[in-house]
């Protein structure tokens, strides 16, 4: 069992579309942390959010946490092909970091 | 300023066979963690150690050991291979967890046959 479901799966959209990453869980996170990974690589870090109801924006993307510190989501504005790639989210529990099971991007050009 | 460096990049075993999976990190981090990653399944926790000398089990640790005598290195033994280990092994450090984020090592393609 998930603790953290993430959705969708998979999403194939044309350059230039918008789209939006759902993270949720019924367990409060201290933290939650969106990483990127593409293909034969370690997952790298986007951003990390603490606070319920903190928004965080990275150029084109942007994160939002939850009031009650239990969901998130990843919003892209403009998709480009170079966003494609591997989408996971993680949740702080304790000391331990616990990873959805990804959302996988195609962006066509 | 290498970061999290794991080696071999590739391994193929046999069933029953052991061997270690190495995890060298020079950034001072405190926070330890091994997962594996399957199709599907997004990255499993394995084992995570909190600092030197202190170690504890994640989500998946049954047939995998972990020790951690120095804060740079924290090695993964798989003691006897088996078929369903057949993954990809990614180790990851942190300053110390929570909201200071993760970095990845570059993985461990293992396959055991």
């Amino acid at each position: 069992t998930q603790l953290l479901e993430q959705s969708p799966q998979f999403l194939s959209i044309q350059e230039g579309e918008n789209l939006t990453v759902y993270c949720n869980s019924s367990s409060v996170f201290s933290s939650l942390q969106w990483y990127r990974q593409e293909p034969g690589e370690g997952p790298v870090l986007l951003v990390t959010v603490v606070t319920g109801g903190e928004v965080k924006k990275l150029k084109r993307l942007t994160f939002q946490f939850g009031d009650a510190r239990k969901d998130s989501s990843l919003h892209i504005t403009a998709a480009q092909p170079g966003d494609t790639g591997l989408y996971l989210c993680a949740g702080a529990h304790g000391n331990k970091l616990v990873f959805g099971a990804g959302t996988i991007l195609r962006v066509k050009s | 300023n290498a970061g999290v460096t794991q080696t071999p990049k590739f391994q193929v075993l046999k069933t029953g066979q052991s061997m270690t999976l190495q995890c060298a990190q020079d950034m001072n981090h405190e926070y330890m963690s091994w997962y594996r990653q399957d199709p599907g399944m997004g990255l499993r926790l394995i084992h995570y150690s909190v600092g030197a000398g202190i170690t504890d089990q994640g989500e998946v640790p049954n047939g995998y050991n972990v020790s951690r005598s120095t804060t740079e290195d924290f090695p993964l033994r798989l003691l006897s291979a088996a078929p369903s280990q057949t993954s990809v092994y990614f180790c990851a450090s942190s300053y110390a967890g929570g909201a200071y984020g993760y970095t990845f090592g570059s993985g461990t393609r293992l396959t055991v046959v």
